[in-house]
């Protein structure tokens, strides 16, 4: 039963382009959502997050959406830099644990 | 301002054998969470300890794993009689409060082989 989901596990991106990954939960007591940016062999670094109160946050080059009917999340990565490719993973929250998603390792081509 | 420290890096043990993962957090920081990730596969929840007290233990397997996070030192997370399938990154988090309210912090991880 896996409550938070990115199908794609894969996604290459033109450098320069724009980079859109997704996330969709079931639980909508989860109000609290984060995205975590993952490289080879280390730890996932936080990237940006967003509350169930907002629909869009923003920080440089990453956006986060969330549309709350629709159970959605996603992130906007533009434009693509070589250095961002990485495996990112969706986490949500709303108890006292994050719950990830599987992830989706993203690739810019230069 | 060290992060998370997670130590060793790698964990190599045979079948049977105990592992034993240390994690140290962010200094002031009173919440510690144990993930693992398996090959190929996302990060997986495990358990969630403040000082002295496990607060969510729902991901752990209930045999053979065990995890405290004493006064003093580090959280320790504890494998009896490891397994093939235990081999895994195993990673650390800690929060200065609960999340949703602040992000957690991770450690690069532990990754244990069992052979």
């Amino acid at each position: 039963d896996q409550q938070v989901k990115q199908n794609s596990p894969s996604l290459s991106v033109q450098e320069g382009r724009i980079s859109i990954l997704n996330c969709d939960y079931t639980n909508s007591m989860f109000d609290y959502f984060l995205w975590y940016k993952k490289y080879p062999a280390e730890g996932p670094t936080f990237l940006i997050s967003i509350s169930s109160i907002k629909d869009k946050n923003e920080d440089g080059r990453f956006t986060v959406f969330l549309n709350k009917s629709a159970k959605h999340l996603s992130l906007h990565i533009v434009p693509s830099q070589p250095g961002d490719s990485a495996v990112y993973f969706c986490a949500v929250g709303g108890n006292e644990k994050l719950t990830f998603g599987t992830g989706t390792r993203l690739t810019i081509i230069p | 301002n060290a992060g998370v420290m997670q130590n060793p890096r790698h964990l190599v043990r045979r079948r049977g054998q105990e592992a034993r993962l240390r994690c140290s957090p962010v200094k002031g920081h009173s919440h510690v969470y144990w993930y693992r990730q398996l090959p190929e596969e996302g990060l997986k929840f495990m358990v969630y300890l403040q000082k002295e007290n496990i607060i969510d233990e729902s991901g752990m397997p209930k045999e053979r794993f065990s995890a405290e996070f004493p006064k003093e030192g580090p959280s320790i997370l504890r494998i009896q009689q490891v397994v093939r399938g235990d081999s895994a990154a195993y990673f650390c988090a800690s929060s200065p409060i609960i999340p949703p309210n602040t992000e957690a912090f991770f450690g690069q991880g532990t990754r244990l082989t069992v052979v």
